[in-house]
């Protein structure tokens, strides 16, 4: 079974500074999607990024970024210029693609909780 | 827009009572629905996957005849909290896979349920 970790349960950033959530998973697949999710006070769940494992490019989106590092099963995000709407719960999740009865399936991490000083 | 409605958002009923909550997929046809249970500052755990038109796979743990699964339809499935007790209070959350090519997990917004 695959398992994902996410070993900061809190961290925190002032505004327009960077800051980088670790997660790292393990699986036995070479087939899978990476994600990070963003829940805020409200708890809906906002996809923020997504990595597919056959893509060597790291994935961005605007002020996002990820470090994927796929030989050692690590998967960070970088937050760039962070703004007090960032703050929130986010989620590192992975989904194999191997089809059968765990297709689609979502595996979360533990989650950081993620402050934005002004 | 939402693509995928989850309703009710908010339940407040007395111990005993069963209570069903609805996931529909608005502007997609999903074939599988899964549903996720959460604590307060904690992570999603798995409860089930909805098949439609069979059974739904439970998570170990997840007692079936607690939680009961139907997914009648190809943009309906729903959970029905059977005899809800206190412990059952929490967060429950529906997404539905979107098969097409690249098309992302949708969520909908979540129940609030809390078991007097």
């Amino acid at each position: 079974a695959q398992t994902v970790t996410q070993s900061q349960p809190e961290m925190s950033v002032q505004e327009a500074e960077t800051v980088t959530l670790s997660c790292t998973y393990d699986t036995s697949e070479s087939d899978y999607y990476l994600f990070w999710y963003k829940q805020p006070p409200s708890r809906q769940m906002i996809l923020v990024i997504r990595q597919e494992a056959y893509k060597q490019q790291n994935a961005t989106e605007n002020r996002f970024s990820v470090n994927f590092q796929k030989a050692a099963k690590s998967f960070s995000l970088k937050i760039s210029d962070s703004q007090l709407g960032d703050a929130a719960m986010y989620f590192c999740a992975y989904r194999s693609d191997a089809g059968g009865t765990s297709y689609g399936k979502l595996t979360f991490g533990q989650g950081t909780i993620l402050t934005v000083h002004p | 827009g939402a693509v995928v409605s989850q309703h009710p958002s908010r339940v407040i009923c007395k111990s005993g009572t069963s209570v069903k909550i609805e996931c529909r997929s608005l502007d997609f046809q999903a074939t599988t629905m899964f549903w996720y249970r959460q604590f307060p500052k904690k992570s999603l755990m798995l409860m089930a996957t909805s098949n439609e038109g069979s059974k739904a796979t439970y998570e170990q743990g997840v007692e079936k005849d607690k939680f009961l699964i139907n997914h009648a339809s190809l943009t309906l499935s729903t959970l029905t909290v059977t005899s809800a007790h206190p412990e059952d209070s929490s967060f429950y959350i529906c997404s539905a896979r979107d098969l097409r090519a690249e098309k992302p997990q949708h969520f909908g917004d979540g129940t609030r349920l809390s078991i007097l």
